[in-house]
């Protein structure tokens, strides 16, 4: 099992330029989850999905969207990325929600110049 | 105040010693609490999880939560040069699927 697997690994992009971040994983998890990080900061979240079909706001979600496209992706659009998104962004997902562990991807470095 | 608070570190101990980290919170309806590790420019790696007070022990690394204080503590016994890395505090309330709250991390480095 690969677990959780992003696209891509890095990605620069320019003030306004759009780009979406895939996430997949192989475990049959319902939950998913994006969190962005950054120095001094922690994890943050920006975006969940308890289940297919359905996707929450986290603590951190203005510039962003998000898509369930299955049970097993979640992707994360940033239409007109701005560089206070120069984050490294990471995705997970549990088995049903916050009562159970969370496992991570290795996470997608993005610069916005 | 921010939820979890987390000592920054670094925290530099030789190789053998025992190793505490710890996290305070301030939300007591948090009730499931996780360790994660993070070697430079990966993504988090899970080593503990415990629902409620109490301890757990996985090998060299024991998890106590302390929910009466707001206290968590992970603590690594015979400490190893890959031990080195930054450890994460997480906790969530467990309702629906919210996600995790984080403390920032200590920075951990076990000189050989």
């Amino acid at each position: 099992n690969a677990g959780v697997t992003q696209t891509p690994k890095f990605q620069v992009l320019k003030t306004g330029q759009s780009m979406t971040l895939q996430c997949a994983q192989d475990m049959n998890h319902n939950s998913m989850y994006w969190y962005r990080q950054d120095p001094g900061m922690g994890l943050r979240l920006i975006y969940y999905s308890a289940s297919e079909g359905t996707t929450d706001k986290g603590e951190v979600p203005n510039g962003y969207n998000v898509s369930r496209l299955n049970k097993r992706e979640f992707s994360l659009r940033l239409e007109s990325a701005a560089p206070s998104q120069t984050s490294v962004y990471f995705c997970a997902s549990s088995l049903a929600g916050g009562r159970n562990e969370q496992f991570f991807g290795p996470g997608t470095r993005l610069t916005v110049l | 105040q921010k939820e979890v608070e987390q000592d920054p570190g670094p925290l530099s101990v030789p190789e053998g010693a025992i190793v505490s980290l710890n996290c305070t919170y301030s939300n007591s309806a948090f009730q499931y609490f996780m360790w994660y590790r993070q070697y430079s420019r990966k993504g988090p790696e899970l080593l503990m999880y415990t629902y409620s007070s109490g301890n757990k022990e996985d090998g060299r690394f024991t998890a106590q939560v302390d929910k009466s204080s707001k206290y968590i503590s992970l603590f690594i016994r015979d400490s190893q040069p890959s031990d080195s890395a930054t450890y994460l505090c997480a906790m969530s309330v467990g309702g629906g699927a919210d996600g995790l709250t984080f403390g920032k991390g200590t920075h951990l480095i076990i000189q050989p």
